[in-house]
């Protein structure tokens, strides 16, 4: 059964809006979480590490103003797209494992922002 | 700067076909090499590969690592329409659990 549980796995909504997303790890607990951007035919792109109780590391190039990210227990993960534009448009995507297992991944987010 | 390169980019074969995709790496700070399938949501685990060639198998998927010349290739033997799919290599870098992707082959397998 599945490890990481993310949610929602569909939303769509007007320009402006923000969006929560959620990863959670159901079988064990993680320090650190990622979270990954997929757009259509290309490969995941590492967004952001999130750490459990301190602040997360972003990527080069990411706005941490722009993509919130909230890692309060050490099974969820939050990603919070504030004031979501069409060109936020795009599969997210967390993982969570410790340093000896394979990252597992959630089902992904498609999130269309109209 | 850290990368990964597959290739082919994109694989068309029949059916009963065997095929190999590489994974070749440049990445500082090396854990370990993975392999991943994606369909229509988020990437399933395939294989992961710390030790040099040492051949990993599952079914009628294998994959082996070189760390001496930084690559990895996944073999799929006796494809089937449902081994279609987009295979993405990915390598871990550092102590946190990060991971660095490919672009990703895509194959698609004929009837």
């Amino acid at each position: 059964g599945a490890v990481v549980s993310q949610h929602p796995s569909w939303v769509i909504c007007k320009s402006g809006t923000s969006v929560k997303i959620e990863c959670r790890s159901l079988d064990f607990q993680a320090t650190t979480m990622f979270w990954y951007r997929q757009f259509p035919k290309q490969s995941l792109m590492l967004m952001a590490t999130s750490n459990e109780g301190s602040k997360a590391t972003y990527e080069q190039g990411v706005e941490k103003d722009k993509f919130l990210i909230n890692h309060a227990s050490l099974t969820l993960s939050t990603l919070t797209v504030t004031s979501a534009h069409p060109e936020d448009s795009s599969f997210y995507i967390c993982s969570a494992g410790d340093n000896n297992q394979p990252q597992h991944f959630g089902d992904g987010t498609r999130l269309s922002i109209l | 700067e850290d990368k990964v390169v597959q290739s082919p980019l994109s694989l068309v074969v029949h059916e009963g076909d065997t095929v190999t995709l590489n994974c070749s790496y440049e990445v500082t700070n090396f854990r370990s090499l993975l392999w991943y399938k994606q369909e229509k949501k988020a990437p399933t685990f395939l294989f992961m590969l710390t030790s040099s060639g040492i051949e990993k198998k599952s079914g009628r998927l294998s994959s082996i690592l070189d760390k001496k010349e930084l690559f990895s290739i996944l073999n799929i033997t006796a494809t089937q329409t449902g081994d279609s799919a987009v295979y993405l290599c990915a390598v871990g870098s550092g102590n946190t659990g990060k991971l660095i992707f490919g672009q990703g082959t895509t194959l698609q397998v004929k009837p």
